[in-house]
């Protein structure tokens, strides 16, 4: 069955530090991999997708991932973080059978001053 | 490009009662679907079409919950009776699902609280 698994309810970090968040998936075929980040009171925004190419996928707001199959990984990371970049990021791996997302549990991002 | 439009943004209602969301997808976009999300957890999906047909109601709550699609554009999706544990924020979202496009795209969501 396919999974993802976001192994970190909560990440800190201080602002202008690089940041990572983490995302481990696991699939029967080639993966097809999403980022989306919820503010608080909004919907899900669409922030980047692997689907095949490059290993390093860029996307909004000065967001990258680095996908990783070795690893069956799939980390969402940024240089420098802001303080608007606290939000709650989840992260969906595509279902093939029936073009469903399967959804992380979602990490919290908190970005300090 | 616009997005995906729902309406309304909040809504407060008695227990027992019904209530129903509306949802206009993003232009051209055959797959519509309908999510529960309960606060700091993930979407849940209610309900998945394509075009005007059902694709995935598995997880629709048959006896209160309902949905349609009827000319494959606009959706609305209903729930009558509304009980306690349907307070939740209600998204819906579109995607292309062809050539390469396979992400989903959200709108802003209906609060429901049920009291």
């Amino acid at each position: 069955a396919q999974s993802v698994a976001q192994p970190e309810d909560q990440v800190n970090v201080a602002e202008g530090n690089p940041l990572t968040v983490k995302c481990t998936y696991s699939v029967s075929g080639n993966p097809y991999l999403f980022w989306y980040v919820q503010y608080p009171n909004r919907g899900l925004q669409f922030l980047l997708k692997y689907i095949t190419g490059d290993n390093l996928v860029k996307g909004s707001y000065g967001f990258e991932a680095e996908f990783n199959k070795s690893q069956t990984s799939f980390h969402l990371k940024k240089p420098s973080a802001l303080v608007s970049d606290s939000a709650l990021y989840f992260c969906a791996v595509r279902d093939d059978s029936n073009y469903q997302l399967i959804w992380g549990a979602g990490t919290k991002l908190i970005i300090k001053p | 490009e616009a997005g995906v439009a729902q309406s309304p943004r909040y809504k407060i209602i008695e227990k027992r009662q019904s209530v129903a969301f509306w949802c206009n997808p993003i232009s051209g976009h055959a797959t519509l679907y309908w999510y529960q999300q309960i606060l700091g957890q993930g979407p849940k999906l209610l309900i998945q079409f394509q075009n005007n047909g059902v694709v995935d109601d598995s997880q629709l709550p048959k006896d209160r919950f309902s949905a349609e699609r009827l000319k494959g554009v606009d959706s609305t999706l209903k729930i009558q009776p509304a009980k306690l544990e349907d307070s939740a924020v209600y998204l819906c979202a579109s995607s292309l699902n062809s050539a390469g496009k396979y992400e989903q795209y959200f709108g802003p969501g209906t609060r429901l609280t049920v009291t």
